[in-house]
């Protein structure tokens, strides 16, 4: 079974709209992290934003912010104001049971963004 | 800028051959993680080093092999090479531990392997 499933192969968005990408995640560990990362068609990973299973509040920064819904198993990511440069894939990430030493990330398919003006 | 640097960035090398990747972690992180990003398997993690021990495995063929040395660098081996191994290859580093650290991966820029 997936751990991390993102059901949006693709999504359009208007310049200055904002757009939600969706992601859900299976897991049986009361602990564990989800991250956003971002891979323009350059190709390098770039991390947007972080989610403890244990934050109370949804994490933001700047732009970007996560929707975390711990009882529906969800962690969608919210682009306000969208601009071009935001064209890329979006990959959801987990993180489960971080022994020491040990940071490994599960990714999800992606969804491939589309900004248009 | 990550901080991690992969060599080379692309490579193109005939079948049944084998080549090597090389990877140097931020300055500080003792872990490396290495994945494979191909567009019918997504992002498939293969291997984890940790200060020069191998931590985690996962989907590696028995025909890649990777290494962490002593002064953290690390090396991706890929041999009998086939059509199929063409993908980016990203290496990341990462905080090993630490009370408030996210764990959050840092990668290089990849490098992208073609198997003709």
């Amino acid at each position: 079974a997936q751990k991390i499933t993102q059901t949006q192969p693709g999504m359009f968005v208007q310049e200055k709209e904002a757009v939600t990408l969706d992601c859900t995640y299976d897991t049986s560990d009361q602990s564990y992290g989800l991250f956003w990362y971002k891979q323009p068609s350059s190709g390098e990973m770039i991390f947007l934003i972080y989610q403890g299973s244990y934050d109370e509040q949804n994490a933001t920064e700047g732009r970007y912010s996560l929707n975390f819904q711990k009882a529906r198993k969800s962690a969608n990511l919210v682009i306000s104001a969208s601009q071009l440069g935001d064209s890329a894939m979006y990959f959801c990430a987990m993180r489960e049971v971080p022994g020491a030493g040990s940071y490994q990330l599960t990714f999800g398919k992606g969804t491939k963004l589309s900004v248009i003006p | 800028d990550s901080g991690v640097t992969q060599t080379p960035k692309h490579l193109i090398t005939a079948t049944g051959q084998r080549v090597t990747l090389r990877c140097s972690p931020r300055s500080g992180d003792l872990s490396v993680y290495w994945y494979q990003q191909s567009l019918d398997q997504g992002l498939q993690f293969l291997i984890q080093y940790y200060n020069g021990e191998e931590r985690a495995k996962g989907n590696i063929l028995e025909r890649f092999s990777a290494q962490q040395f002593p002064d953290l660098h690390s090396e991706l081996n890929l041999s009998s090479l086939e059509l199929g191994d063409s993908a980016l290859y990203f290496c990341a580093s990462s905080v090993s531990s630490g009370r408030g650290s996210t764990g959050e991966l840092f990668f290089g820029e990849g490098s992208r392997l073609t198997v003709l």
